[in-house]
């Protein structure tokens, strides 16, 4: 079936630093990709998706690109801040009930 | 303000005992569907419901059950709860399934003793 498998956490940054989260899937046809936050004591926000190969989402300073050949949406961000601690979900829809499926969450710890 | 809530945050419980734990949205969404969440597991659908009276099995619907009599309302089910439901809960509502934005609400922690 349809799976989403991201990098194990916790990633720990200083601020300022370059980020990267990465996230490949598995999927029958053509999903859509998204990264949802969750940041602590809260519920997921959706932060940016793609539809279609090399699409690119962004929102907040972070992007990632659909790349249907290597089946990757990897989350890149270039100066993180220590707002961004959070726990970041890579999530593709599949199947015939247009569900999210997840990945199993990667959190980031930023130190100022 | 659009948004999904939840009610209670925050629940602690004995086995067998009943609970409900209500789920409701103000954004006119077709689509809901509940949520659980585990270390190491990522979250896993229990159920989910693409309009009112129509609702289907997730991932994970073993000891849940749900209802969709309104539009705006979800609730969740535990007739019998048990230690291993003890969990972090979502609810989620999108437009019209999950290929289109999900909002969530802020989770309900149970613990089941």
């Amino acid at each position: 079936g349809d799976s989403v498998t991201q990098m194990e956490g916790p990633v720990t940054l200083s601020e300022e630093a370059f980020l990267t989260i990465n996230c490949t899937y598995t999927a029958t046809g053509y999903p859509s990709l998204f990264w949802y936050v969750q940041y602590p004591g809260e519920g997921l926000q959706l932060l940016l998706k793609a539809t279609k190969a090399d699409d690119k989402g962004s929102n907040k300073g972070f992007e990632a690109t659909y790349r249907k050949e290597t089946t990757s949406f990897h989350l890149e961000k270039g100066s993180v801040q220590v707002s961004d601690s959070a726990v970041y979900f890579c999530a593709l829809t599949g199947g015939a009930t247009n569900k999210l499926i997840f990945g199993t969450g990667t959190l980031l710890a930023v130190q100022p | 303000e659009a948004q999904v809530t939840q009610n209670p945050r925050y629940l602690i419980t004995v086995t067998g005992k009943k609970l409900t734990v209500t789920c409701s949205q103000n954004m006119n969404h077709e689509y809901m569907s509940w949520y659980r969440q585990d270390p190491g597991l990522g979250l896993r659908q229990i159920y989910y419901s693409m309009n009112v009276e129509v609702t289907d099995k997730g991932d994970v619907p073993e000891g849940y059950k749900v209802s969709r009599k309104e539009k705006r309302n979800f609730p969740l089910i535990l007739e019998s709860p048990s230690p291993n439901q003890t969990s972090l809960y979502f609810c989620a509502s999108s437009l019209s399934g999950m290929n289109t934005e999900a909002f969530f609400g802020q989770g309900t922690r149970l613990t089941v003793v």
